[in-house]
């Protein structure tokens, strides 16, 4: 069973606009969070993280949100670019070790001009 | 610096034909990984490494075996291709074992691989 869900397989947002993707968790245990980006026919690269003993982490124009009670994140893209355009992929170490990660199914995010 | 370089980027086997898909890194990273991407199932990871002879498996290692002779190399065998092995696969290094979440992953290109 998934213990990283990301339940809506794709977003389509205006450039310029608020882009929010959610992930929800089920494991209580996991104390760190990432997001990766992957474009078509390219590896994920990492884009952001957040450690559970953290809110909120900021970075540039993206902002990670964390409410470890309703074990969801969110994912901040603001404002919204085209070539934010990508899959995202929420992410959990498995075992407390960040190379081990255990991702949800991605969000295909589409940014129109 | 090439980062994380993997071998082919697209390969097509008949059912019960084996290969290997070949992964290398030159940034000196002691951990290794292979993940497997299926529409809608999101990254599974099949196998890992945390040094040279160091070897485990991940979510869903069955019908792969790894070995890990160098820190730069890490290859992914499969033995007896089945249709069910059809996916995208992408090799991932990161430099700290110990996990440290200072430490992220840097991913390959991915390797296509369709069973037939």
């Amino acid at each position: 069973d998934q213990q990283v869900k990301q339940n809506s397989p794709s977003l389509s947002v205006q450039e310029g606009r608020i882009s929010i993707l959610n992930c929800d968790y089920t494991n209580s245990m996991f104390d760190y969070f990432l997001w990766y980006k992957k474009y078509p026919a390219e590896g994920p690269t990492f884009l952001i993280s957040i450690s559970s003993i953290k809110d909120k982490n900021e970075d540039g124009r993206f902002t990670v949100f964390l409410n470890k009670s309703a074990k969801h994140l969110s994912l901040h893209i603001v404002p919204s670019q085209p070539g934010d355009s990508a899959v995202y992929f929420c992410a959990a170490p498995l075992g407390g070790s960040n190379y081990k990660l255990t991702f949800g199914k991605g969000t295909l995010l589409t940014v129109n001009p | 610096n090439a980062g994380v370089t993997q071998t082919p980027k697209f390969q097509v086997l008949k059912t019960g034909q084996s290969m290997t898909l070949q992964c290398a890194q030159d940034m000196n990273h002691e951990y290794m990984s292979w993940y497997r991407q299926d529409p809608g199932m999101g990254l599974r990871l099949i196998h890992y490494s945390v040094g040279a002879g160091i070897t485990d498996q991940g979510e869903v290692p069955n019908g792969y075996n790894v070995s890990r002779s160098t820190t730069e190399d890490f290859p992914l065998r499969l033995l007896s291709a089945a249709p069910s092995q059809t996916s995208v696969y992408f090799c991932a290094s990161s430099y700290s074992k110990t996990g440290l979440h200072s430490e992220k992953l840097f991913f390959g290109s991915g390797t296509q691989l369709s069973v037939l």
